[in-house]
C-alpha cells in the first residue's frame, strides 16, 4: 500500500508570495495528480504527472520519479488560491490520496 | 459538454437504513470512481468501474457496493448505515486508462442520524 505524504499541513502566506506544497510517496506509481478542493467540496484536478514538469498558468508541478517526490509551486499568489491542495498517487489499487494542504492567502 | 454530476447533492438517513446515490459520468466517459472523503480519514478510493465491470476496490466492507450500466451511469449503495459512514462521497470520470486526468463530481453529502 502506498503512503502518502504531503507537507505542509497547513500553510498562511501573503499575497503575492511563492508557494510550494510537497508530497512524497513511497512505492513506484503510474502517475501523481495534484487536486484542488474549495470550501463546499468540489475537487479540480489542476495537473497529472508521471514525469518531470508541467505548467499551467501561475502553477508549476514537478515530479521526481526516482526520489519519489512531487511539489507544486504557485507563484504571485492570490486570495482565490485559497484552498485545500491535495496529491494523489496511482497505482494497481487505485488512487491513493494525501492528507492534505490547507492554504489561506491573505490579501 | 456537461460535466460530471451527482444526485442527490444531499441526503440525511438514519442508523440501518440504505441509500443510493448516482453518478452520470461525463459523455463519451467509460470509467467511473468512487471516493468518500471524512475529515478523519481524508480522502479514500471506494471502488472503480468500467465498462459495466468493477475494475479496482478499496479497502471497504462489503456494505459498500455499486454498478455501472451500459450507459455508463454508475450506482453506489451502502447498506445497514452507520454514523461513520457520514461522509462526502465524489464520483470521478476519465475516458478508460489508468493514467489519465480524472474529472470529479460536485460530490453527495451523506449523514447518519
Amino acid at each position: 500500500k502506498n503512503e502518502v505524504e504531503q507537507s505542509p499541513q497547513n500553510l498562511t502566506a501573503q499575497e503575492g508570495e511563492f508557494i510550494t506544497i510537497n508530497c512524497s510517496y513511497s512505492v513506484g506509481i503510474s502517475a501523481l495528480h495534484w487536486l484542488q478542493q474549495h470550501p463546499g467540496g468540489g475537487i479540480v484536478s489542476l495537473f497529472m504527472l508521471s514525469s518531470g514538469k508541467k505548467k499551467h498558468g501561475r502553477l508549476i508541478a514537478t515530479i521526481n520519479i526516482q526520489e519519489k517526490h512531487s511539489s507544486l509551486h504557485i507563484t504571485a499568489s492570490h486570495p482565490r488560491d485559497s484552498a485545500v491542495y491535495i496529491c494523489a498517487v496511482g497505482g494497481a489499487d487505485g488512487l491513493t490520496f494525501g492528507k492534505g494542504t490547507h492554504l489561506i492567502i491573505q490579501p | 459538454k456537461a460535466g460530471v454530476t451527482q444526485t442527490p447533492r444531499y441526503l440525511i438517513k438514519t442508523r440501518g437504513q440504505q441509500v443510493t446515490l448516482s453518478c452520470s459520468p461525463i459523455s463519451g466517459h467509460r470509467s467511473v470512481s468512487w471516493y468518500q472523503q471524512t475529515p478523519g480519514q481524508g480522502l479514500q478510493f471506494l471502488f472503480e468501474y468500467f465498462s459495466e465491470t468493477q475494475r479496482n476496490k478499496g479497502n471497504f466492507p462489503g456494505r459498500f457496493s455499486g454498478r455501472q450500466f451500459s450507459n455508463s451511469r454508475s450506482e453506489m449503495n451502502v447498506s445497514t448505515l452507520e454514523l461513520g459512514d457520514s461522509a462526502l462521497y465524489l464520483c470521478a470520470s476519465r475516458t478508460s486508462g489508468n493514467v489519465e486526468t480524472q474529472y470529479f463530481g460536485p460530490g453527495t453529502r451523506l449523514l447518519v442520524l
